[in-house]
């Protein structure tokens, strides 16, 4: 079964600095996907980032961008510039490409954006 | 614009009750979701569905049971709450999984706290 680790319960940043959220995952498979997802306080999950495994090419969104290291099974979310409304809980998640339905998530980082 | 909608932000219900959370989505989307999000442990998939009358089970559907009678609505029932199912309930919905990287979304969520 697949396992998604984030190691960082909290995280802080001074605005328009940049943090990076770490996530490791395990699996057998080779063909999948990872995502960031964002939830504020509002609680509405928000996708932020996605990254295809067969890709080698790191994913990028405006401010936020990843580190996927396939063979270490590592992928980090950086985000630069740090806003006041990037406080919010950070999810990494895992999906199968064969079957595909499921995601699998972390226990989630607590992002803080001090002013 | 995507829209999930969980018909009840927050419930209090007592022990042995029974309890209905609704999930509709207005994006003609094949998959639905339930997650439940505690502290500490992430999202927890309780059940998907992939079309009408159709669940499979996920990784703690224990105590939970679900219904989909028509494509836009997925209901989780708690047959006789307890108070270890006092979470947050999240409900999703995706395309079906032969697109690749489909991507998910969320409602905001259903607190519901069992006394």
């Amino acid at each position: 079964a697949q396992t998604v680790t984030q190691s960082q319960p909290e995280m802080s940043v001074q605005e328009a600095e940049t943090v990076t959220l770490s996530c490791t995952y395990d699996t057998s498979e080779s063909d999948y996907y990872l995502f960031w997802y964002k939830q504020p306080p509002s609680r509405q999950m928000i996708l932020v980032i996605r990254q295809e495994a067969y890709k080698q090419q790191n994913a990028t969104e405006n401010r936020f961008s990843v580190n996927f290291q396939k063979a270490a099974k590592s992928f980090s979310l950086k985000i630069s510039d740090s806003q006041l409304g990037d406080a919010a809980m950070y999810f990494c998640a895992y999906r199968s490409a064969i079957r595909g339905n499921k995601l699998v998530f972390g226990a989630g980082t607590i992002l803080r954006v001090k002013s | 614009d995507v829209k999930v909608t969980q018909s009840s932000r927050y419930l209090v219900k007592r022990t042995g009750e029974k309890v209905f959370l609704e999930c509709v989505q207005d994006m003609d989307h094949e998959n639905m979701f339930w997650y439940r999000q505690d502290p500490g442990l992430g999202l927890r998939l309780i059940y998907f569905s992939y079309d009408v009358k159709m669940k499979e089970k996920g990784d703690i559907p224990e105590g939970y049971s679900v219904s989909r009678e028509k494509k836009e609505r997925f209901s989780l029932i708690l047959e006789s709450a307890s108070t270890n199912q006092t979470s947050m309930y999240l409900c999703a919905s995706s395309q079906v999984e032969s697109l690749r990287g489909n991507t998910i979304y969320f409602g905001e969520g259903s607190w519901l706290t069992v006394v």
